[in-house]
Formats: structure tokens, C-alpha cells, sequence
């Protein structure tokens, strides 16, 4: 069965501090993974998307990893703000998908304290 | 560049009741999908169209239906609304190809009593 689990399912750090998030998945065949991220009370928004040839992927402060071989991604936030407070969602396309064959995690919520 | 718009933002209905969800999109894009968005479970496809005039079923189809009569624009039905359907949802949009980048809307809040 295609599944996404992710892991913690909340965390709370101090801000300035890093963290990482995890994201284990069974889709199979894999075309692409997607980190989300969502503000309370608004929609997803796109961190990256990594494809099977890709590693390790930025966008500013914002570092996802992906190993397809393990089946594992991870999002690592460094010196975190408060504004980085948020649900974080993993999210897994098979290859050949359409629109129905994204896979989404649950997510992760994260809060940062001042 | 409005990017996707969705209303209304909040709605109440009684059991029974029938409505329809809009979702606007000004980016050209092909695909635009329905998704809702409950506690503690991440977001669940409810139908998806790869162009206008073309939909098809996602994850949780029962008790809704759509409508794409044009590119821009993709309709949510609830014929009769019962309260399991409430939810928030969340309309998307993105070019076709599957590591396009999807634009999400900002959510209707839907309550049925």
C-alpha cells in the first residue's frame, strides 16, 4: 500500500535553533517528493520538489534531503524564526501519476517559541 | 496574478442542504484539483481535472460532484450536505507535468449542522 508517515508528529524548539524533520515513504514506482508548507488557517505552499536523481535541495534557510534507495526524505530548518511555525507536509508522487497519485502525509506541526 | 482564489472563505449549512465551492485560477494552468483537509489526517483528494471539461474521481469522490466548463475555473458540488462533510477545502492548481509546482487556494471552511 502507497503511504507517507512523518515524523515527529509536532515539535517545538526555541528560536535560533535547527531542526529536521522526517518523512519515510512505500510508493513505488517513485517519480517525485514535495515538502509543503502550511500556515495556520491558509494553504500549502511549495518548499521543493526533489526527483529520484536528486539529493539534497535549498530554498533559503530550508534544506531537504531525499534517499530513494531507503525510501526516506528529510527537511532541516536552520536558525529557525517564529515565522517558520507551522504544519510541514511531505508529499510523494508515483511515476506516471496524474493529479491522483500524490501521496500526502499527515505533516508535522512545528512551534517555534521566542 | 491573483494566483488561486477560492469562495466563500466560511460557510455553515444545515443537513441537507446544497452548495457550491468556487475555485479560480488566473495562471493558465491545465490541472486543478479538490482536495479536504480534516483533523489529524492529511489532505485527501476529492476529484481532479487535467483540462476544461475533464474531471475524474480522486480518493474520496462520494457526495460531491464538479464542473470545469472553463480552463480557468473549477466547481464543487455538495448536493446534500451531511455532516461528515465538514471540512476545509482546499482547491490547487499546476501545469501538467507531475514535478510542477501546485498552487494552492486558501481554504473554505465548511460546517454542516
Amino acid at each position: 500500500k502507497n503511504q507517507v508517515e512523518q515524523s515527529p508528529q509536532s515539535l517545538i524548539i526555541l528560536e535560533g535553533k535547527n531542526c529536521t524533520l522526517q518523512c519515510n515513504y512505500t510508493v513505488s514506482p517513485f517519480s517525485n517528493l514535495r515538502w509543503y508548507k502550511q500556515d495556520t488557517g491558509r494553504g500549502p505552499v511549495s518548499l521543493t520538489i526533489m526527483t529520484f536523481s536528486e539529493n539534497t535541495k535549498s530554498n533559503g534557510r530550508y534544506t531537504a534531503t531525499l534517499d530513494a534507495d531507503t525510501k526516506q526524505s528529510s527537511l532541516h530548518i536552520t536558525a529557525s524564526q517564529l515565522s517558520d511555525s507551522a504544519s510541514y507536509i511531505c508529499v510523494v508522487s508515483g511515476r506516471g501519476s496524474t493529479l491522483g497519485r500524490l501521496y500526502f502525509g499527515r505533516g508535522t506541526q512545528l512551534t517555534v517559541w521566542p | 496574478n491573483a494566483g488561486v482564489t477560492q469562495t466563500p472563505k466560511f460557510r455553515v449549512l444545515k443537513t441537507g442542504q446544497s452548495m457550491t465551492l468556487q475555485c479560480a485560477q488566473d495562471m493558465n494552468h491545465e490541472y486543478m484539483s479538490w482536495y479536504r483537509q480534516d483533523p489529524g489526517m492529511g489532505l485527501r483528494l476529492i476529484h481532479y481535472s487535467v483540462g476544461a471539461g475533464i474531471t475524474d474521481q480522486g480518493e474520496v469522490p462520494n457526495g460531491y460532484n464538479v464542473s470545469r466548463l472553463k480552463k480557468q475555473n473549477f466547481l464543487l458540488g455538495l448536493e446534500s450536505a451531511a455532516p461528515s462533510q465538514t471540512s476545509v477545502y482546499f482547491c490547487a492548481s499546476s501545469y501538467p507535468f507531475s514535478t510542477d509546482t501546485q498552487y494552492f487556494g486558501p481554504g473554505t471552511r465548511l460546517t454542516v449542522l
